[in-house]
């Protein structure tokens, strides 16, 4: 079993939908969740950290982590065709390692 | 600040050879990381680096595999006797204490592209 699990997608939506990506994972010591988003043949960029269970808001992102189940949740607001890319979340213990989720393709149609 | 830098951007080298990549990271960083990402997949995590200190190693760096960082700035990754195998995007990471929090922000560099024929 991975560490982390994450629907490849694709996930297709009109502009102006409201998307949810999720992960889940098994490793309950995890403490520190990322998102990132990455372009195609471009490095990952991170959009939204949280430490622990709760949100976070930042904008049209807003990051979920319910620790109970193992499940984080990014939801973006108002899609725009510039948010199509591949979106990745990533967990950490204790910021030495990180594991990645094999990331959701989106595709906000105009 | 320019961000991560990687060299080169593509690699093309035939099986058996040896390989050398760059990273070097956001000035002042002092943890810098190495990752593989294959095709479809998130980036695995390779191994890290607290300033000159190699820290941890994944399993997946096999005895072929050796990173080093002299002196705490840029790294090298290199590769000996590629295999197809390792054909995949190799990304390095930088970070430091964000100040006023725990955390350590990670922040990539573009990547380096390899294809072993």
């Amino acid at each position: 079993q991975k560490e982390v699990e994450q629907d490849p997608g694709p996930l297709s939506v009109p502009e102006g939908a409201i998307v949810s990506l999720n992960c889940t994972y098994s490793n309950s010591a995890f403490q520190y969740f990322m998102w990132y988003r990455q372009y195609s043949r471009k490095g990952p960029e991170l959009l939204m950290y949280t430490y622990s269970s709760g949100n976070k808001e930042d904008g049209r992102f807003t990051a979920q982590v319910d620790k109970s189940s193992k499940y984080i949740s990014l939801f973006i607001r108002d899609s725009q065709p510039s948010d199509s890319a591949t979106y990745l979340c990533a967990m950490s213990q204790n910021f030495n390692k990180f594991y990645f989720g094999s990331g959701t393709k989106l595709n906000v149609k105009p | 600040d320019t961000g991560v830098s990687q060299d080169p951007r593509h690699k093309i080298t035939k099986r058996g050879q040896n390989v050398t990549f760059r990273c070097d990271p956001i000035s002042e960083h002092n943890r810098l990381y190495w990752y593989r990402q294959t095709l479809g997949q998130g980036p695995e995590f390779l191994t890290y680096f607290q300033n000159e200190a190699q820290l941890e190693k994944s399993r997946l760096l096999s005895d072929r595999f050796s990173a080093e960082r002299p002196k705490g700035s840029f790294s090298t990754l290199e590769i000996q006797r590629t295999e197809q195998g390792d054909s995949a995007m190799y990304l390095c990471a930088s970070s430091s204490r964000d100040r006023g929090s725990s955390s350590y922000e990670q922040y990539f560099g573009p990547g380096t592209r390899l294809t072993v024929t």
